[in-house]
């Protein structure tokens, strides 16, 4: 069965360093999306992608963070600076459409720890 | 802004024992619903979703879920859990109006003693 997945697992990273998560989602999808988890907090979403563009994000997603499709394959987030408070597992998905047989799958997520 | 809550932060359960993870969202429009699951060390997963018709749901490995419109509730069930049930349950929803984004609840620990 196709899957999400995501590199790295784990990225450890210093304070106001810049971060690059990945992702690639499954091949046929064309709706695609971050979210985070905080520890301890809820899945929270973050942005979602159609069409090489943002098609809605969030109030968490600030000036600071960015997202590209960069070829046919990859989704990348991007936080420029980072600050302790984005220490959290970040989460890609994808979708193929908005119909009724919509579904997010979900990517195993990257561990971002801001030190 | 829609909101989505789940009433258990964790629960404890022999094998055989039947589980009911309560759900309530706020959003008057149209919603689909969804119950995740992430079993240890694993990525999401898709239990079941509601989006229109008969409002009783049937998903993966006997899990069902009822949506009440008159309750803003979708409780998910299982007559009979197992050990290989013990994960974090998720119970999500999007808006039927505009937009893919998905809320989430706070998640459900569920601990299956064999």
């Amino acid at each position: 069965e196709p899957e999400v997945t995501q590199t790295p697992s784990h990225q450890v990273t210093q304070m106001g360093q810049e971060v690059i998560l990945r992702c690639v989602p499954i091949s046929n999808h064309l709706y695609f999306y971050w979210y985070r988890q905080i520890l301890g907090q809820k899945v929270e979403f973050l942005v979602s992608f159609y069409n090489n563009e943002i098609s809605e994000k969030s109030e968490i997603f600030d000036d600071q963070f960015s997202v590209e499709r960069p070829d046919g394959s990859n989704f990348t987030l991007k936080i420029r600076s980072t600050k302790l408070e984005d220490s959290a597992m970040y989460f890609c998905a994808s979708s193929h459409d908005r119909g009724s047989s919509y579904e997010q799958y979900f990517g195993p997520g990257t561990r971002l720890t801001v030190t | 802004a829609q909101s989505v809550s789940q009433h258990n932060h964790h629960v404890i359960l022999s094998e055989a024992a039947s589980l009911e993870l309560g759900c309530n969202y706020s959003y008057g429009g149209t919603v689909n619903l969804f119950w995740y699951v992430q079993y240890p060390g694993q990525h999401l997963q898709l239990l079941l979703k509601y989006f229109s018709g008969d409002p009783l749901v049937k998903g993966i490995k006997g899990f069902e879920a009822e949506f009440i419109k008159s309750k803003f509730s979708f409780n998910l069930r299982k007559p009979s859990v197992q050990w290989s049930d013990t994960a974090e349950y998720f119970c999500a929803v999007k808006s039927g109006a505009a937009g893919n984004k998905l809320t989430f609840g706070g998640g459900t620990r569920v601990l299956v003693k064999p």
